[in-house]
């Protein structure tokens, strides 16, 4: 079965850089969430698209900003890249939002970020 | 303050011995609750979500329950292969995530 796609795997970009993020959503999927792995860190949640309109937003900074396109696909554009933005980015997506105990959240494998 | 506090850190069981993961948490409205099981380096696999007091989720040698103030994952006769990080996070009425710490789970053969 088709599961999440992310690209690139991995991305290595200098500081005052600027990085896109790219998720493909389950087919049919309507609503994607980011959210940013630190190493050794618990995940936090970004931000989340639910019909290509932002639905939720949690610590995402001002320098990055995102968007769900109409094939539903989401970027994550990051800019004035810092060292402390190295970390695992992972998108996840479902059907509809999570407010039933039906709902079930899938994972992509995750960017790899390195801020050097 | 913390939102989510999941315990212990890290528990070591032998193959077969049942044992539980508590995650506590104080958000002031729940608006859902989830538990994930992270291997090294990927990204993490969703399990369950529990919306009230009182519900309970199995899945194979899982088992979520919730209460109003916590959430347990019990773990029956566990194999290695359940060796894992499990992650709980709690979705509140502003709809903001927030994930606990996790458990690290190694399950000796």
């Amino acid at each position: 079965a088709a599961g999440v796609i992310q690209s690139p795997r991995h991305l290595i970009k200098e500081k005052r850089e600027t990085a896109t993020l790219k998720c493909y959503p389950i087919p049919r999927h309507d609503t994607v969430y980011w959210y940013q792995q630190g190493p050794g860190q618990d995940p936090q949640f970004l931000i989340s698209f639910y019909e290509k309109m932002q639905s939720d937003k949690g610590s995402i900074p001002d320098r990055f900003s995102a968007q769900q396109f109409s094939d539903y696909h989401s970027e994550l554009n990051m800019s004035s890249l810092e060292l402390g933005d190295s970390a695992l980015y992972f998108c996840a997506s479902s059907l509809g939002l999570l407010d039933s105990s039906t709902d079930t959240q899938y994972f992509g494998p995750g960017t790899r970020l390195t801020v050097l | 303050e913390d939102q989510v506090t999941q315990s212990p850190e890290a528990l070591r069981l032998q193959e077969g011995e049942s044992s539980s993961l508590n995650c506590s948490y104080t958000v002031s409205g729940l608006r859902g609750l989830f538990w994930y099981r992270q291997d090294p380096g990927k990204g993490p696999e969703f399990l369950f979500t529990l919306y009230s007091a009182g519900e309970e989720k199995e899945k194979e040698r899982l088992k979520a329950t919730l209460t109003k103030k916590e959430s347990f994952l019990h773990i029956t006769a566990p194999k290695p292969e359940d060796s894992a990080t499990y992650l709980c996070a709690v979705q509140d009425t502003g709809n903001q995530f927030y994930f606990g710490t996790g458990t690290s789970l190694t399950v000796i053969p």
